[in-house]
């Protein structure tokens, strides 16, 4: 167990919807990345955030944004949901803003209809 | 950060040493080699890492060559539950805590 929670554990969506995931991290951890893990392939990285700050961001569109609030919880918006946004949405926390150990959480699967 | 290449899938029989070699010629002085692996349906899940001096920890072994070129992780004694595919990544310490993921290498431990 890394102490790194998500919510839900599941969703099903449908094309043009918006949808919110939430990421708590784990305790004395104020960095959050998150990622996408298409079925078959290795976890892409979306964006990190430190201190409420975005601070790194993959290439993915401006649909994909997201939130730090003070507790370092953290929350990931994709707006207008297409296909190919069906994945594992995987969270993971740190210490500090840059090299340190990633501990992930087990994932969010959303599934885009 | 550099590029690593792994080999897609390796077997090992249980109670055996699992080897797992990963090739990145083009790392620089300041890049770290990091190890993680994913159980099926589950998040990566951090295993070691290490600069140029071989490391151990309770869960395996990483050996670095000297030109750093390429390394070997070891898990000494392979059970079922190691299982999982094992990601080699290089990424250097100053540069935020993004990991980027290769295709990695797929453990199969049989009995």
């Amino acid at each position: 167990e890394t102490g790194v929670t998500q919510s839900p554990t599941h969703l099903i969506k449908t094309r043009g919807q918006q949808v919110t995931l939430r990421c708590s991290s784990q305790s004395g951890h104020n960095t959050v990345s998150w990622y996408q893990q298409a079925l078959g392939q290795g976890p892409q990285f979306i964006f990190q955030y430190y201190r409420e700050e975005e601070n790194g961001r993959g290439n993915f569109p401006p649909r994909f944004s997201g939130l730090q609030f003070p507790n370092y919880s953290s929350e990931l918006n994709v707006n207008a949901l297409e296909l190919d946004d069906s994945a594992l949405y995987l969270c993971a926390s740190s210490r500090g803003r840059a090299g340190n150990i990633q501990y992930f959480g087990a994932g969010t699967r959303l599934s885009v209809l | 950060d550099a590029k690593t290449t792994q080999p897609p899938s390796m077997d090992c029989a249980e109670g055996r040493a699992a080897n797992l070699p990963c090739n990145h010629s083009t790392i620089s002085g300041n890049e770290y080699v990091y190890w993680y692996r994913q159980i099926h349906s589950q998040g990566p899940q951090y295993i070691i890492h290490g600069l140029k001096n071989n490391e151990t920890n309770e869960m395996a072994s990483l050996i670095i060559t000297e030109d750093r070129k390429s390394s070997t992780l070891i898990l000494p004694h392979a059970t079922l539950r190691d299982t999982a595919v094992y990601y080699c990544i290089v990424r250097a310490n100053n540069a935020g805590n993004m990991l980027t993921f290769g295709g990695g290498t797929r453990l199969m431990v049989k009995p």
